[in-house]
């Protein structure tokens, strides 16, 4: 079984400025992907970024991009330029295979506060 | 259309009481998604249909009851539930397209259950 961690709970960044968001993983497979969504207060879940497991170059979506560490099973993000828009819950999760219909296993989330 | 409704947002119910949960996309997915997720905590997965068909039950109690009419469609139906069973419940879908099955969201109903 797959399991996803992310030590930080909660952390506070002030606008305009990078923070970095942990989490590692532990499987098996080879073949998996490995995404980021972003739950703002009262808000719908959203697909931040994502990056499959075969791809060695990191994956960037504007102000997030990520430090894919495969032999560390490591996928941290990063936030930079950050907005008060930003605020919200953050997950990591994980994916084995791309067929439709395949489970994912998220992280405990981390919760990120951008201050004004 | 990229989105995923979830009907109704809130829903309080009594213990005794028969509701049910709906879903829709209208994006040509064919796996949808049950999860539910409690305050401060990631979704936990409870079903998945994937082409209309049950592919996983993460041993869900009996008291819940999914169904998928068609491939656009997907239920939750709920029966004699307890207060623990109060939370956010989301519905996602997925295809299978390109280089990776994203899961799209719905915004989720929120339960109360007295």
């Amino acid at each position: 079984a797959q399991t996803v961690t992310q030590s930080q709970p909660e952390m506070s960044v002030q606008e305009a400025e990078t923070v970095t968001l942990s989490c590692t993983y532990d499987t098996s497979e080879n073949n998996y992907y490995l995404f980021w969504y972003k739950q703002p207060p009262s808000r719908q879940m959203i697909l931040v970024i994502r990056q499959e497991a075969y791809k060695q170059q990191n994956a960037t979506e504007n102000r997030f991009s990520v430090n894919f560490q495969k032999a560390a099973k490591s996928f941290s993000l990063k936030i930079s330029d950050s907005q008060l828009g930003d605020t919200a819950m953050y997950f990591c999760a994980f994916m084995k295979g791309r067929a439709a219909g395949n489970k994912l296993t998220f992280g405990g989330g981390t919760r990120v506060l951008v201050k004004p | 259309d990229t989105e995923v409704t979830q009907t109704p947002k809130h829903l309080v119910m009594g213990m005794t009481n028969k509701k049910s949960l709906k879903c829709e996309q209208h994006m040509g997915h064919r796996a949808m998604y049950w999860y539910k997720q409690k305050a401060k905590k990631p979704p936990e997965l409870m079903f998945v249909y994937s082409y209309e068909k049950l592919s996983i039950n993460e041993s869900v109690p009996s008291r819940f009851s999914p169904e998928c009419p068609n491939s656009s469609l997907l239920n939750l139906h709920l029966h004699a539930l307890q207060p623990e069973d109060s939370a956010l419940y989301l519905c996602a879908s997925s295809q299978e397209r390109g280089v990776i099955n994203e899961q799209f969201f719905g915004p989720g109903t929120r339960l109360t259950v007295l």
